[in-house]
């Protein structure tokens, strides 16, 4: 299955490395999403893009920081992360449609490791 | 109170077996409900939508009882493969993008 992909699948990094997580979904839909994923946790949502503006932003500290180029790529570009940060992110896209909230489809996750 | 409860389990069954998982949420004007199942160390993957009138994909069947606020999971025949964790999901009333995730329920079905 690759309707949405995430690169890389697997990250270690410093806690004074910048690093960038990429997702490409190839299912013309027109919303993508941010998540994390921690141990023993619910999904929370980041950020939430749709046609290519950010219209959901949850509380997310400024460490993480999203951009969205086009409908189909996602980025996440860490910096000065800490160690509670590792968890697994997910990305995930949708196409919603007036008034209903569509099922969202995830990519692989890349697992990240702050040391 | 959390806005979508489920218990963890672990729910560990034959194979074969008849397994109920319930989830409650809560919030009354939700509008859009999902099963998702997420394998270890893998990404959550739509198992099933959930409709007012309940619906059924094989061996599996879901329902929605909005008076009390909950939705089921059916699985009949465990088999195998259907070793996972169960995600609730529900719409969030914030926003037409937000869905709510459980913390899921862990399912082993063994031979």
């Amino acid at each position: 299955e690759t309707g949405v992909t995430q690169t890389p699948r697997h990250l270690v990094m410093g806690m004074t490395n910048k690093k960038s997580l990429k997702c490409e979904q190839h299912l013309g839909h027109n919303a993508m999403y941010w998540y994390k994923q921690s141990a023993k946790k619910p999904l929370e949502l980041m950020f939430v893009y749709s046609l290519e503006e950010r219209v959901e932003n949850n509380s997310v500290p400024s460490r993480f920081s999203p951009e969205c180029p086009n409908s189909s790529h996602l980025f996440l570009h860490l910096h000065t992360l800490q160690p509670e940060d590792s968890a697994l992110y997910l990305c995930a896209s949708s196409h919603p449609t007036s008034g209903r909230t569509d099922t969202q489809y995830f990519g692989p996750g890349t697992r990240l490791t702050v040391l | 109170r959390k806005e979508v409860e489920q218990d963890p389990g672990p729910f560990n069954v034959p194979e074969g077996a008849t397994v109920a998982f319930n989830c409650t949420y809560s919030n009354s004007a939700s509008q859009s409900f999902f099963w998702y199942r997420q394998d270890c160390r893998k990404e959550p993957k739509l198992l099933m939508s959930v409709y007012s009138s309940g619906n059924e994909d094989g061996r599996f069947t879901a329902q929605l009882n909005r008076a009390s606020q909950y939705i089921s999971l059916l699985i009949r025949d465990s088999k195998l493969s259907d070793s996972a964790t169960y995600l609730c999901v529900v719409n969030s009333q914030d926003s037409s993008y937000k869905l709510i995730f459980g913390s899921g329920t862990r399912l082993l079905v063994r031979p």
